[in-house]
């Protein structure tokens, strides 16, 4: 069984552009969850998709954009990057519905100078 | 909204020694309890959950036991190893919308030998 796994591992970005991070869900798995774990932070909810459609969100602006695909991977989009987006970006995938167990990938470290 | 405040690190033990880290959390619902532990330059892993009051989780040696009546979810270990040093986050998902977790700071765990 494959894991959750992320691209790139690490990433540097100026500020002002944009970014596209990418999320391979667990095998089975049809919901994507986004996170924001700055450092010496917990993760904090960015939002979720659920079989291709958006299943909640948490307090980010909407320069925060995603997408998940058909084979149920996922991209998170951030455009006009500040300073303050440097962060780990963690993806979890869950089967969704009452499942409450997400499954983390190792991350995206995103620097922004 | 919900949250979860876990005690403050950074926590220094030595082998074989008791752990607790405590964790407690506001929400509104009932929600489902998890530690989970981030090994440097990994992702987050699952160690233990809790659905429902009274519920006790254990993996790998440690427990936590879901207490409604003081909201409260503590880590605790009977003889630590130097391998469990990592950081330890606490985490809500509530039943409803998104099942997004909310989690803790954090707590820093180093082991000495």
């Amino acid at each position: 069984e494959t894991g959750v796994t992320q691209s790139p591992t690490h990433l540097i970005k100026t500020r002002g552009q944009q970014v596209t991070l990418r999320c391979s869900s667990q095998s089975g798995h049809n919901t994507v969850s986004w996170y924001q774990q700055a450092l010496g932070q917990g993760p904090q909810f960015i939002f979720q998709y659920y079989r291709e459609e958006e299943n909640g969100r948490g307090n980010f602006p909407p320069r925060f954009s995603g997408l998940q695909f058909p084979n149920y991977s996922s991209e998170l989009n951030v455009n006009a990057l500040e300073l303050d987006d440097s962060a780990l970006y963690l993806c979890a995938s869950s089967l969704g519905g009452l499942s409450y167990e997400q499954y983390f990938g190792p991350g995206t470290r995103l620097t922004v100078t | 909204g919900d949250s979860v405040t876990q005690m403050e690190g950074p926590v220094t033990l030595s082998e074989e020694a008791f752990l607790t880290i405590n964790c407690t959390y506001t929400a509104t619902g009932y929600p489902s309890l998890f530690w989970y532990v981030q090994y440097p330059g990994e992702g987050l892993q699952l160690l233990l959950k809790a659905t429902k009051a009274d519920d006790k989780g254990s993996n790998k040696g440690f427990e936590a036991t879901y207490r409604k009546e003081t909201t409260s979810f503590h880590l605790e270990k009977g003889s630590v190893q130097v391998s469990d040093s990592a950081v330890y986050f606490c985490a809500l998902s509530d039943a409803q919308g998104a099942q997004k977790l909310v989690f803790g700071q954090g707590t820093r765990l180093t082991i000495n030998p």
